[in-house]
């Protein structure tokens, strides 16, 4: 099975600064997604960022951008500028083997400070 | 706007009882899934489905089985409920050809009493 390492469960920072959010992962796919989405204290799954395993820049979507390293196996998320409401939960998916399912890591709760 | 829409926010039941958890999609994906989210645990797949009828289990199947009956709707069942059960529940669906992710319902907290 396919293994997801976000090794930070807890994350602190403040309003305005930049914080990055770490994610590895172990596949022999060659060609392979990786998503990442929010989950606020309401629940739902926000998608942020995806970046394909052969795109050549790196994912940005405003104030996301992946830090995406293909040989270490890493796809770290890198808020720019934190705002209270990125308070949340944040977890790092790559697509699966197969059939399109997405393997979810165990997630890092990043919380912005005044 | 499409979404996919969970039917209980909030659920509480006795162990032992059968509980339908039920999602439904306004997006004609083919695809829907449903997972479970537990602190320290992240999401684990239950069951998925491709297509009506269609099954496949997850990564957690056991004690769980789910109906897809039409091609909105795609039911989580536990047959009968245990308090290892209590848990918030999230179904998701995708288009398999046009696939740019999940679309997530708000989630089902699930609690065994």
């Amino acid at each position: 099975a396919q293994k997801i390492t976000q090794t930070q469960p807890g994350m602190f920072v403040q309003e305005k600064e930049a914080v990055t959010l770490d994610c590895t992962y172990d596949t022999s796919d060659q060609s392979y997604g990786l998503f990442w989405y929010k989950q606020p204290s309401s629940g739902e799954m926000i998608f942020l960022i995806y970046q394909g395993s052969y795109d050549e820049q790196n994912a940005t979507e405003g104030r996301y951008s992946l830090n995406f390293q293909k040989a270490r196996k890493s796809a770290n998320l890198v808020i720019s500028a934190s705002q209270l409401g990125d308070s949340a939960m944040y977890f790092c998916a790559p697509l699966g083997t197969g059939f399109q399912k997405l393997v979810f890591g165990t997630g890092t709760r990043l919380l912005v400070s005044p | 706007d499409v979404k996919v829409t969970q039917s209980s926010r909030y659920l509480v039941k006795r162990t032992g009882e059968k509980v339908f958890l039920e999602c439904v999609q306004d997006m004609d994906h083919e695809n829907m899934f449903w997972y479970r989210q537990d602190p320290g645990l992240g999401l684990r797949l239950i069951y998925f489905s491709y297509d009506v009828k269609m099954k496949e289990k997850g990564d957690i199947p056991e004690g769980y089985s789910v109906s897809r009956e039409k091609k909105e709707r795609f039911s989580l069942i536990l047959e009968s409920a245990s308090t290892n059960q209590t848990s918030m529940y999230l179904c998701a669906s995708s288009h398999p050809q046009e696939f740019y992710g999940y679309t997530f319902g708000s989630g089902t907290r699930l609690t065994v009493v």
